[in-house]
């Protein structure tokens, strides 16, 4: 699929512990970018990881992103509640616009 | 600053009827996106604007929807007409560039099809 794919599809941990997930992607990429979605909610941007980059921080978030492998990981550390949402990454490249399938968290408190 | 703002929030149609979406971006941003989110899916790109022009619409079901951006600010997504397989979230979105940039979305509509 042009997509790509995301792994897990979902995942469920406990509050405090770290969330790992991982997106794939088939072609060349320009950037690629992390967001979140709470339910029946509009997609919020994460954090953006340029194609020349392979780390990235901001807060409990730590983006990496191996273009040899063509993937990319979002760790979420000492998760909280409130960080149950979706989550899915976009590709830009070339002209396209491309959105994984998403990861599906959820944080049990 | 204010964000993406799209109506209807909800929208309840019979199939074969019309139906119109619209968008009003961030001000000052050029880029536009209409995306189609179906149910457990990830956003689908349906259409591309960079002011008022088309980047890419490659993934518009030309036969039965349309979009346009006129003076390269606000828009609308039309589907005519609306099948059942359109039930599903359209989410605008804003950006200040094409490419490379965050994009900044709206709450969507959700669009139901009987």
């Amino acid at each position: 699929s042009q997509q790509g794919e995301e792994d897990p599809q979902a995942l469920s941990i406990q509050e405090g512990e770290n969330a790992t997930m991982n997106c794939s992607y088939k072609t060349s990429i320009n950037n690629l970018q992390w967001y979140r979605q709470n339910s029946g909610r509009g997609l919020v941007h994460l954090i953006l990881i340029r194609s020349n980059e392979r780390e990235k921080h901001s807060g409990r978030l730590r983006v990496t992103l191996d273009t040899s492998k063509k993937s990319s990981s979002l760790l979420i550390t000492a998760s909280r509640a409130a960080d149950t949402a979706s989550y899915f990454c976009e590709r830009t490249s070339y002209d396209k616009v491309i959105f994984g399938p998403g990861t599906s968290l959820s944080v049990i408190p | 600053e204010a964000g993406v703002a799209q109506s209807p929030r909800y929208k309840i149609i019979e199939k074969r009827q019309s139906v119109a979406f619209w968008c009003n971006p961030i001000s000052g941003h050029a880029t536009l996106y209409w995306y189609q989110q179906i149910l457990g899916q990830g956003p689908k790109l349906l259409i591309q604007f960079q002011n008022n022009g088309v980047v890419d619409d490659s993934q518009l079901p030309k036969d039965r929807f349309s979009a346009e951006r006129l003076k390269g600010v606000d828009s609308t997504l039309k589907i005519q007409p609306a099948k059942l397989e359109d039930s599903a979230v359209y989410l605008c979105a804003s950006s200040l560039e094409v490419h490379t940039d965050t994009q900044y979305f709206g709450p969507g509509t959700r669009l139901t099809v009987l």
